[in-house]
């Protein structure tokens, strides 16, 4: 898991909530990312930020929004109009842009009922 | 259309056996090729990456292989441990300025005693 930290690791809410999911990084890295993962899908991307204020959206952005004010924190809110927001959340980040290696947080685990 | 397919899905083998898990892109053009292993609840941790120009990557029982003329790799685990029970993830990067990671779904490797 490296020098990045998600919390909680899991995560309840009710449907019709906005709920915050909080990713940390010590590693200096200039990009971050969010990532979905669904069972028996490959991981998707949600949003990524190169450098702090800046974000871009992902394949599956909507339903979701992220800031980016610090370079160490990349929190991402799922808001109530992501229709199906139970999955399992990850959060990585690169020293640049894709190309470089992604490192990985433990992951948080959403469920909304 | 960029994709990866890793197969097999899902694989069970004894304790102190070999094993080879596959992964076919489509990417174009191509960046890199990483294997991920990723622990039932926790993020992925980064096994190899190659550029087009290698062929072969060890760590440790790990070795991949890649053939960039086929789009063809391979993760070859040798004398397996009940610690390597996990998900294997194949991700492609795509060349450019703005390089995007394509990932595969996995493939889920059972090791029994």
């Amino acid at each position: 898991d490296g020098g990045i930290t998600q919390s909680p690791k899991y995560l309840f809410r009710k449907e019709g909530q906005n709920v915050t999911l909080s990713c940390e990084q010590n590693l200096n890295h200039d990009a971050m990312y969010w990532y979905r993962q669904d069972p028996g899908q490959g991981l998707r991307l949600i949003y990524y930020s190169q450098i702090v204020n800046d974000f871009q959206k992902g394949d599956i952005a909507e339903g979701y929004s992220v800031s980016r004010e610090k370079k160490e924190s990349f929190p991402l809110t799922v808001t109530s109009a992501q229709k199906n927001p139970t999955a399992f959340y990850l959060c990585a980040s690169s020293k640049g842009a894709h190309s470089y290696e992604q490192y990985f947080g433990p992951g948080t685990r959403l469920t909304v009922t | 259309k960029n994709q990866v397919e890793q197969s097999p899905q899902s694989l069970i083998i004894l304790e102190g056996k070999n094993c080879t898990l596959q992964c076919n892109y489509t990417v174009s053009p191509f960046s890199n090729l990483r294997w991920y292993k990723q622990d039932t609840g926790r993020g992925p941790v980064s096994l190899t990456i190659m550029t087009f120009s290698e062929n072969t990557k060890s760590n440790g029982r790990y070795t991949a292989t890649l053939d960039a003329d086929t789009k063809q790799s391979s993760l070859h685990i040798t004398a397996s441990q009940l610690s390597d029970s996990a998900s294997y993830i194949c991700v492609v990067t795509g060349g450019g300025s703005q390089g995007n990671l394509i990932f595969g779904k996995g493939t889920k490797l059972s090791v029994k005693p």
